[in-house]
Formats: C-alpha cells, sequence, structure tokens
C-alpha cells in the first residue's frame, strides 16, 4: 500500500501562495493522489485529485511529478480561511474506495 | 450538490445507553463509510457499504453495528460504548465504489462523547 509523507506544519502569509509538498515514493501506477482539508473539527472537504498530469480546479493546483513520487499542492492566494490540516492521500486495495488518512499538514496562514 | 448529512451533531451516553447515527446523501452515491477520527488523530476507517452490502469492516468491535436500508442512509448503531470510543464520527459516500478517480464527500461528522 502505498504510504504519504507530509512535513507536520507549515506557514503561509495571507494572500500569498501556499505550496504544500507530499511524497510518495511507493505509489503504483493506477494509483491516485487526493488531497483533503479538515478545518478544526468539520468533516474532511475534497479539494482535488490526479493520476499523472497536473490538474486545477476553483480551489487549488495539483503538481505531479513525472516519476510521480511525489506532489505539491498550491493554494494560489492563501486566506485565514485556509488554516486547516491538509492530507495528502494516495488511494490503497485496488478494487476498494477506502482512504488512508496520513497524519497531514496542518497550515496556519498567517494575517 | 455534494452534501451528505449526519445527526445528531453532538451525542452524549452512558455505557449501558444504545443510540444510533445517522448519515443520508441524496446524491446517488452507491458507496458510504464510516469513520472515527479522534482528537488530534487522523480519520480511521471503519465501515464501507457498496452497493448497500458491507463491503469492508475494519475489525470494528462488536459495540458498532452499522446499517444501510437503502442507497441513500447509513445508520451506525451503538451499544455498550466505553469512554475511549468517544471521539467524532464521520459519514461519506462517494459515486462509484471500487472505481480508481472515485471522491468521496464527508458530512460535518457527529461528536461521541461517552460518560
Amino acid at each position: 500500500d502505498a504510504k504519504t509523507t507530509q512535513p507536520t506544519s507549515m506557514d503561509c502569509a495571507e494572500g500569498r501562495a501556499a505550496n504544500l509538498p507530499c511524497n510518495h515514493s511507493t505509489i503504483s501506477g493506477n494509483e491516485y493522489v487526493y488531497w483533503y482539508r479538515q478545518i478544526h473539527s468539520q468533516g474532511p472537504q475534497y479539494i482535488i485529485h490526479g493520476l499523472k498530469n497536473n490538474e486545477t480546479n476553483e480551489m487549488a493546483s495539483l503538481i505531479i511529478t513525472e516519476d510521480r513520487k511525489s506532489s505539491t499542492l498550491i493554494l494560489p492566494h492563501a486566506t485565514l480561511r485556509d488554516t486547516a490540516v491538509y492530507y495528502c492521500i494516495v488511494r490503497v486495495r485496488a478494487g476498494a474506495n477506502n482512504l488512508f488518512f496520513g497524519t497531514g499538514t496542518r497550515l496556519t496562514v498567517i494575517p | 450538490d455534494t452534501e451528505v448529512t449526519q445527526t445528531p451533531k453532538h451525542l452524549v451516553m452512558g455505557m449501558t445507553n444504545k443510540k444510533s447515527l445517522k448519515c443520508e446523501q441524496h446524491m446517488g452515491h452507491r458507496a458510504m463509510y464510516w469513520y472515527k477520527q479522534k482528537a488530534k488523530k487522523p480519520p480511521e476507517l471503519m465501515f464501507v457499504y457498496s452497493y448497500e452490502k458491507l463491503s469492508i469492516n475494519e475489525s470494528v468491535p462488536s459495540r458498532f453495528s452499522p446499517e444501510c436500508p437503502n442507497s441513500s442512509l447509513l445508520n451506525l448503531h451503538l451499544h455498550a460504548l466505553q469512554p475511549e470510543d468517544s471521539a467524532l464520527y464521520l459519514c461519506a459516500s462517494s459515486q462509484d465504489p471500487g472505481g480508481g478517480s472515485d471522491t468521496q464527500y464527508f458530512g460535518p461528522g457527529t461528536r461521541l462523547t461517552v460518560l
């Protein structure tokens, strides 16, 4: 099962881009990279996912390296409401749909 | 609409009580999930229902009993819980069980306290 490694915490100035790294060196060729975030005591919120190509939506961009061993979530203009724990997840158990949450990165956006 | 609703938001129960947590989605999703999250820890999977059948049980104690009455509803029946079962219980749903890029959407959770 592919696992992920993320920094425990990061700070980002309000209005600046937040770049959150994730290592997933054991990822398999057909496993997707997902990002979720969890604001204090709320349910996790889906952000974005990708397989090989870079992806962008209204919330964020996902950059996946060519060897797929790492990825970066980019919040282009961080706001105070982006303060949360960000989880990088690689799908495990082909054919099942469970998510294995690692410890995540606690992002603090500073005014 | 990607809304998953959970009731109640908060629940306090004694160790001899029987209670139930409820989860509902109207997105036509065919998979539903229960996760447990202890304070300052990541969510951990408990159960997965796929097409209304239990497909994954992560060795959860029998004092937790899931039920999926139909494709839109998921219950978690609680009986004889212990104080260490106090946690945030999260429900999620997804469209395509087993699909490689299937996305799970989470509810707000039920904060359970066992006295």
